[in-house]
């Protein structure tokens, strides 16, 4: 199962743009990198799943280059509400399961 | 309906209990998962169950039995369990089995306190 390595904590304030970078230096093929939020006694919910270069919707962008051996979740604008662990993952290749990572603890502060 | 429900919320259990953890989903999904988190921690996989059938067991303790009736419900049986098996217990599904590419829906979990 491909590892992740991401930063344990990151602090931001509101209304800036936070990237949250994630390495996968063993990414297999098949594998897809996907992100994940989570809240204090809550699941984890989907953010955002991709496989190379860019993905957007509504909540935030996935930039992964070329040699996928890393990610980039980008949240613009964030909001107070945005404090939260994020999870990358990396998997879904040839059957392989989704495996946490240790997740980014990331504050919004005022 | 994008949901999947957990219940109980809470529960508090000596080590001689016998209780179940219930999760249902209605979205049609064939893929259903628990996964076990302890505290500042990331989730870990316990149960994988593909068309009602576990296919994944990572080496959780016998005093955990998963059980799925049917493809909309995932019960977790517990007895005699051990303080440190204290945790937030995870549902989630997905629609495929196998391919884990797919987005999982997770449930709000059941605190677990075992004294």
């Amino acid at each position: 199962l491909a590892k992740t390595t991401q930063p344990i904590s990151m602090d931001s304030y509101e209304g800036q743009e936070v990237n949250i970078t994630c390495s996968h230096n063993n990414i297999a093929t098949n594998d897809y990198i996907t992100w994940y939020q989570q809240f204090p006694s809550q699941g984890p919910r989907f953010i955002i799943q991709g496989y190379k270069t860019k993905v957007t919707n509504e909540v935030a962008s996935l930039f992964i280059p070329a040699d996928r051996k890393s990610s980039t979740l980008s949240l613009p604008r964030v909001s107070l509400s945005d404090t939260a662990v994020y999870y990358c993952l990396v998997g879904g290749g040839a059957g392989n399961m989704l495996t946490f990572g240790g997740g980014t603890r990331l504050m919004v502060k005022p | 309906d994008t949901e999947v429900t957990q219940t109980p919320k809470h529960l508090v259990m000596g080590m001689t209990n016998k209780k179940s953890l219930k999760c249902e989903q209605h979205m049609g999904h064939r893929a259903m998962y628990w996964y076990k988190q302890k505290a500042k921690k990331p989730p870990e996989l316990m149960f994988v169950y593909s068309y009602e059938k576990l296919s994944i067991n990572e080496s959780v303790p016998s005093r955990f039995s998963p059980e799925c009736p049917n493809s909309s419900l995932l019960n977790l049986h517990l007895h005699a369990l051990q303080p440190e098996d204290s945790a937030l217990y995870l549902c989630a599904s997905s629609l495929t089995p196998g391919q884990g590419q797919e987005t999982q829906y997770f449930g709000p979990g059941t605190r677990l306190l075992v004294l």
